[in-house]
């Protein structure tokens, strides 16, 4: 079955700087792949999506890019916040199933 | 605009005893409702999901069930507790007709000792 990989476990980034979370997908059917966000002791929160119609989208500082031939997916969060720092977890689905396949999540440290 | 709650809280309860865990969705007219399972610490598992009242799929066995008994109602249930049932339990929706993104209740922290 589809399976997703998130690459970074931890991702330590100086206050201002970018970060970038990369995920990976076995299924060439999936054509949805939101991120969300976790705060510490919380839920998950939507941040972005995009969907395999597109290669790139933004929404203020996140950027989601989206390369099917490497299938291959990847959030960009610019100029960095302390209140940037969570668990960011990737997910795909093919939109058929009612099913989303999760990364293992990706802690962001936001250094001062 | 739609508000998702998920009760209880938190539970401490012993192995072998019975749980029930609830979720209701208001301001959305018949939602796709999911259950999730995370570890602590660790990635999501999609447990249930429900297009319909009172059609209920199941995406892993993990000696839970669930039940839709009302449009906005998701219940998660289970007559003996195991250990590993220990985590966070999640509820989720998304519009019924073409709406992929999932929006997630605030969850309940179960420890099983």
């Amino acid at each position: 079955g589809e399976k997703v990989e998130q690459h970074e476990s931890t991702l330590s980034v100086r206050e201002g700087d970018s970060a970038v979370i990369n995920c990976t997908y076995t299924d060439t059917a999936s054509s949805y792949f939101p991120w969300y966000k976790q705060e510490a002791g919380k839920s998950l929160h939507f941040v972005i999506d995009i969907r395999s119609n597109v290669d790139r989208k933004q929404s203020q500082r996140l950027i989601v890019l989206l390369d099917k031939k490497a299938k291959r997916f990847s959030l960009h969060i610019t100029a960095t916040q302390p209140e940037d720092s969570a668990i960011y977890f990737c997910a795909a689905s093919t939109g058929s199933n009612y099913q989303l396949i999760w990364g293992s999540g990706t802690k962001l440290i936001i250094k001062p | 605009a739609q508000t998702i709650h998920q009760w209880p809280v938190a539970e401490i309860k012993a192995v072998g005893s019975p749980l029930s865990l609830g979720c209701t969705i208001k301001g959305k007219s018949s939602p796709n409702l999911y259950w999730y399972w995370q570890a602590t610490g660790g990635t999501l598992q999609q447990l249930f999901y429900s297009i319909t009242v009172g059609q209920v799929e199941s995406v892993v066995q993990l000696n839970l069930s669930a039940s839709r008994p009302k449009d906005d109602q998701f219940i998660l249930s289970t007559e003996k507790l195991l250990l590993s049932h220990s985590g966070f339990y999640l509820c989720a929706w998304s519009p019924r007709l073409g709406g992929l993104e999932q929006y997630f209740g605030p969850g309940t922290r179960l420890t099983v000792l």
